[in-house]
């Protein structure tokens, strides 16, 4: 069965503050790793992986995947409490788009 | 990325009672998926939305269940059948275009069954 576990499960930052989230992941068949940000219902996307070693970067937020180690970070610096959301890991390793969700990280930017 | 509109956005719903949910994209897309996200809960796969065909489930759903329709490219319902309090979450319509493209998602449905 696929897997994919995020940590931290939630965490409390101040503003200008920066974090790092974790996401690891056992599955049998990898195609893309992908994150998104997630502040009411909707999932935003934010990223995807398909190749190690290759930082992905927007403005603040960056990720990068290690497929030999099995794992991704997100990195968010100088925070802003517009980031204040749960992200998401997710794993594609079906054919066609199908992904596996993990539990995700809470982040809370205080002012 | 295309434009994915899910309605209703949210509603309250008696017990033993069904709900429609629509998705409408503003483009042909090649998948469409139908997720649930429980209280507190990340999100799970409920079924893929196959064009002209019977929807795809994942284990632990069915058809009687979360009856889905796509009669075309562009749109697809998902209905969720004798409701009970368990089925309060988020349901989402999600969009891809296959190989190494991401997912993207509507704007949700909040259900909540009383």
């Amino acid at each position: 069965e696929d897997k994919v576990v995020q940590s931290p499960l939630s965490l409390v930052v101040h503003e200008g503050d920066t974090v790092t989230l974790n996401c690891s992941y056992e599955v049998t068949n990898f195609r893309s790793l992908l994150w998104y940000k997630q502040e009411k219902k909707a999932p935003t996307f934010l990223f995807m992986l398909t190749s190690s070693g290759i930082e992905k970067k927007s403005g603040r937020l960056s990720s990068i995947l290690d497929k030999k180690e099995l794992f991704s970070i997100l990195n968010i610096t100088a925070t802003q409490t517009g980031d204040s959301a749960v992200y998401l890991c997710a794993v594609e390793a079906r054919a066609g788009n199908m992904l596996t969700f993990g539990g995700g990280t809470r982040l809370m930017v205080k002012p | 990325s295309a434009v994915i509109s899910q309605k209703p956005s949210r509603d309250i719903c008696q017990r033993g009672t069904s709900l429609t949910i629509q998705c409408q994209v503003d483009s042909q897309v090649t998948m469409m998926f139908w997720y649930r996200q429980q209280p507190g809960q990340s999100l799970t796969l409920i079924a893929t939305a196959n064009q002209g065909s019977e929807a795809t489930y994942e284990s632990g759903f069915v058809i009687d269940k979360f009856p889905i329709s796509r009669p075309n490219l562009t749109f697809s319902t998902l209905t969720v059948s004798n409701m009970s309090p368990e089925d309060s979450s988020i349901y989402l319509c999600s969009v891809g275009q296959g190989y190494n493209s991401p997912l993207h998602f509507g704007n949700g449905t909040r259900l909540t069954v009383t």
